[in-house]
């Protein structure tokens, strides 16, 4: 079983097109992020969620917008794609608690957006 | 400058040789310090993760951390072709919200 699945693997879209992706995590874990890495290999968080709830909140154009229907799920809305939203976005989770362990991250496989 | 800084490489060693990555950082409220390691095309995934300053080993990694000088380490003892890929450190003060390095990228020569 996957712990952090992602879909769609691939997105190629034109510029000012509407597009999500999806997270799923199985392992229980209380917290979903995502993040956005780009050519360079950087990898920079853009959100978090606890439970259902925002948390983390990078600074990031508001055509990007997260919903989590529940702890397990954690979705990522982006409006009006642009040029320089092509990048590899990665979905994680941790269980939280202010602990070594419990902060280490577990991520997806990550979908690669090309926009055109 | 930014809060966590790691030398992107390229790091080419023959198979066999000891490896050393390091990061640097600036904010002394990081009180977690992990290591990913991922492969082209793929996620991060956790190699190690430690709390404070010391030393912690795991198979023929060791990693390393020197709060006072605010430098962490990861060494490879006898690498392997396999150890190729980019290793990313990160860092954390809690709250889930956690800090990367840019990433070396590294190649074991057979």
């Amino acid at each position: 079983d996957t712990a952090v699945s992602q879909t769609p693997k691939y997105l190629v879209t034109q510029m000012g097109n509407d597009k999500s992706i999806k997270c799923e995590q199985n392992l229980g874990h209380d917290t979903m992020y995502w993040y956005k890495q780009d050519s360079k290999k950087f990898l920079k968080i853009m959100f978090s969620y606890n439970n259902k709830e925002l948390i983390i909140n990078e600074t990031v154009p508001n055509r990007f917008s997260p919903k989590s229907p529940d702890k397990a799920h954690l979705n990522l809305h982006i409006n009006s794609l642009e040029l320089g939203d092509s990048a590899v976005y990665f979905c994680a989770s941790s269980q939280g608690g202010g602990l070594a362990v419990k902060e280490t991250q577990y991520f997806g496989p990550g979908t690669r957006l090309l926009v055109l | 400058q930014k809060e966590v800084e790691q030398d992107p490489g390229p790091l080419s060693v023959p198979e066999g040789a000891i490896v050393s990555l390091n990061c640097t950082y600036s904010n002394s409220a990081f009180q977690y310090f992990m290591w990913y390691r991922q492969y082209s095309r793929k996620g991060p995934e956790l190699l190690m993760y430690t709390y404070s300053s010391g030393n912690k080993e795991d198979g023929r990694f060791t990693a390393q951390v020197d709060k006072s000088s605010k430098y962490i380490s990861l060494f490879i003892r006898d690498s392997q072709p396999s150890d190729s890929a980019t290793y990313l450190c990160a860092m954390s003060a809690g709250y889930q919200k956690v800090t990367f390095g840019t990433g070396t990228k590294l190649q074991v020569i057979p």
